[in-house]
């Protein structure tokens, strides 16, 4: 079982909201770990968007909107990263990271549709 | 501002080695860990691994027997090498740069590596 999963896909309307998970395995428990999030265009590297620990803890990107935040949902072991008022900017492959076992881990990625 | 910019040959044969190169601008080279991450065409990124100026290196254990890298400070430069490499080993490959007390992550444009006979 790998450690990030995420959803391969999501789709979403323009002005909407979308929430993109990202869940640890079983075995690890999502309230010890800050979660890093990451936007990707083609043919660019990732950018950062924000990280979160906690409300207490987390640290937004440099030029991200307000509508880019994060939380975590401890009953499914997840982070997640909410995206209000979709804009069509916002498509793009979205990635989780972590660090884990003294490794950085990524998730394998969702790609964000906004139709 | 800190800026890197990968450099490398493109292509490598198999069972070659591959050898890339970042240059580094804008960044105290204690002030940061350098990392490599690469991403596979249509997936997600992996990483590669990380070494410090004055530490020893972090390797990802996948690809911890075939792996080196090195930091040149009086080049403002670190570099990778992965030996016997085979097309499993065909991504674009990032070099990045991790603020030690920042924890901010700014990456290179990427190098694209194809591995092919």
């Amino acid at each position: 079982q790998a450690v990030l999963s995420q959803p391969s896909s999501l789709s979403a309307s323009p002005g909407a909201s979308a929430s993109l998970t990202c869940t640890l395995r079983s075995d690890i428990n999502v309230g010890t770990y800050k979660i890093h999030w990451y936007q990707q265009k083609p043919g660019s590297p990732p950018q950062f968007l924000l990280r979160y620990k906690s409300d207490s803890d987390n640290q937004q990107g440099s030029g991200v909107p307000s509508r880019f935040s994060g939380s975590k949902d401890a009953s499914a072991n997840a982070g997640i990263l909410l995206i209000s008022g979709l804009q069509s900017e916002d498509e793009g492959d979205y990635y989780c990271l972590i660090w884990h076992n003294n490794a950085w881990v990524f998730g394998g990625g969702t790609k964000l549709t906004v139709l | 501002q800190v800026h890197l910019q990968e450099s490398g040959p493109g292509l490598v044969r198999p069972s070659e080695t591959l050898s890339l190169t970042c240059a580094v601008s804008g960044a105290s080279f204690n002030s940061y860990y350098w990392a490599w991450i690469r991403q596979p065409a249509g997936k997600g990124p992996d990483w590669i691994g990380h070494v410090h100026s004055s530490g020893s290196p972090n390797y990802n254990p996948s690809l911890k027997s075939r792996l080196s890298m090195s930091v040149d400070t009086s080049k403002n430069q670190f570099s990778l090498e992965l030996t016997s490499v085979t097309a499993a080993d065909t991504a674009v490959y990032y070099c990045v740069a991790v603020g030690l007390l920042t924890g901010n992550w700014y990456w290179g444009q990427g190098a694209l590596i194809t591995v092919s006979s």
